[in-house]
């Protein structure tokens, strides 16, 4: 069975950083495309970054230079790394697999 | 970057036709996914490649894309339909290869 688990979401200072993982099982990150698509409060889905089976990486221009995706194929885990977090990027976090399967979500709340 | 464009809303009553348009740009070239999503809950994948349904997922929803439209159609409709819909393409030859759709609220009357 498939399942996809988010973590590392938190209330964090504008300005600060988080990194975000999602753990898979069931199946090899590094096979798939894996993406990460937020969705703020009251908002719809945005999606964010992408990586593909080959490691090659493309972003939402609202986080482009500020956000870096990447995965451990060790520990089967993909990664969003955060920096120079702002408001406007307070929203739930989801991976999925491209193939249907989604995580829960973590939150990531930037506030002061 | 590719735009698509969905209704923000649409009602029905219990046991009738619901139809949920996408629209975009010659998006009969393009495969579109459909997702579902309750308060709450993550999205779930509810039609893939225009038509086709993942296990588990009632025949009552179906999908159907050609010219700048996709569609889907969600049969005899119940209560536990009301939910947000979402459409969704890769735009393989983009540096923003997915996206999606504004999303469209379903109401059951």
């Amino acid at each position: 069975e498939v399942q996809l688990v988010e973590s590392g979401g938190g209330l964090i200072q504008p300005g600060g950083s988080l990194r975000l993982s999602c753990a898979a099982s069931g199946f090899t990150v590094s096979s798939n495309y894996m993406s990460w698509v937020r969705q703020a409060p009251g908002k719809g889905l945005e999606w964010v970054s992408v990586i593909y089976s080959g490691g090659s990486t493309y972003y939402a221009d609202s986080v482009k230079g500020r956000f870096t995706i990447s995965r451990d194929n060790s520990k089967n885990t993909l990664y969003l790394q955060m920096n120079s977090l702002r408001a406007e990027d307070t929203a739930v976090y989801y991976c999925d697999d491209g193939a249907g399967n989604w995580g829960q979500g973590t939150l990531v709340t930037v506030s002061s | 970057s590719y735009v698509l464009t969905q209704p923000p809303s649409v009602s029905v009553a219990p046991g009738q036709t619901a139809r949920i348009t996408c629209g975009g740009n010659n998006i009969g070239s393009k495969s579109v996914h459909w997702y579902q999503q309750k308060p709450g809950q993550a999205p779930v994948l509810v039609v893939y490649d225009d038509s086709d349904r993942p296990s588990g997922i009632p025949e009552r929803f179906s999908g159907s894309n050609s010219g700048n439209t996709a569609t889907l159609t969600i049969s005899r409709v119940e209560a536990g339909d009301e939910a947000d819909y979402y459409c969704q393409v890769w735009d393989s030859s983009s540096d923003h290869p997915r996206v999606f759709g504004g999303g469209t609220k379903l109401t059951v009357l």
